[in-house]
């Protein structure tokens, strides 16, 4: 398997233009994890899903940020409009299936917002 | 709420010696533990994980042990090597329903020649 796959790898947009970031979950795996990874936060997930279903939006930061997952091998992550702020890592995740297996995580999309 | 804590921030060794990581979390009551490793400009490896049930899980020259009702977990590396050198992040879930994982901050670890 090729891993958990994101594209694209560098965004570099202007503040206010919609962002699309996008991942390949390994096949097979039932969740699928968004993180975003800051110097001053760290690593926070953003949101999960269970079976291309929502489950918990809780660290989602705001309503400009939206994720959707329409089959088992592919999920979005947008926001529009894009603000500075944003400018980040943002890693997918997925695993078999919750509490006891491992996740494996995608190499990131840096996202620069000028 | 969970607040994980990694200490030291980072660490600087010579080639071959033997060190540990340390990992600290509020909450006792988690289900399991990861530890990952991320290079420069990458994503995150899993190396490890211990469910609540167990002490402690190996991994070649890895070794990590959890101490639940004191909110402890270390990494043992031994015999370490300049390919080591990265930072070493832990992770709890505390959620039971899916590995929603709270993060520390992470070690960073230079092996030097």
């Amino acid at each position: 398997d090729a891993g958990v796959i994101q594209s694209p790898r560098h965004e570099v947009t202007e503040m206010g233009q919609e962002v699309t970031l996008r991942c390949k979950p390994i096949s097979g795996h039932d969740y699928l994890f968004w993180y975003r990874q800051t110097m001053m936060r760290g690593l926070e997930l953003l949101i999960y899903f269970n079976n291309n279903v929502p489950i918990d939006d809780s660290g989602m930061p705001e309503d400009r940020f939206s994720a959707k997952m329409p089959n088992a091998s592919f999920s979005t992550l947008k926001i529009q409009p894009s603000e500075p702020r944003d400018s980040a890592v943002y890693f997918c995740a997925s695993s078999l299936a919750g509490g006891a297996y491992e996740q494996y995580f995608g190499p990131g999309t840096r996202l620069t917002v000028t | 709420k969970q607040e994980v804590t990694q200490i030291p921030a980072a660490l600087s060794v010579p080639e071959g010696e033997n060190l540990v990581l340390n990992c600290s979390f509020t909450d006792s009551a988690i289900y399991n533990l990861q530890w990952f490793r991320q290079d420069p400009g990458k994503g995150l490896t899993s190396l490890l994980l211990i469910q609540s049930s167990q002490r402690e899980q190996t991994s070649g020259r890895l070794n990590a042990s959890l101490d639940k009702s004191s909110g402890r977990s270390t990494l043992y590396i031994a015999a370490s090597q300049p390919g080591d050198s990265a930072t070493y992040l832990c992770a709890v879930d505390d959620t039971g329903t899916a590995s929603k994982l709270t993060f520390g901050t992470g070690t960073r670890l230079q092996v030097t020649l």
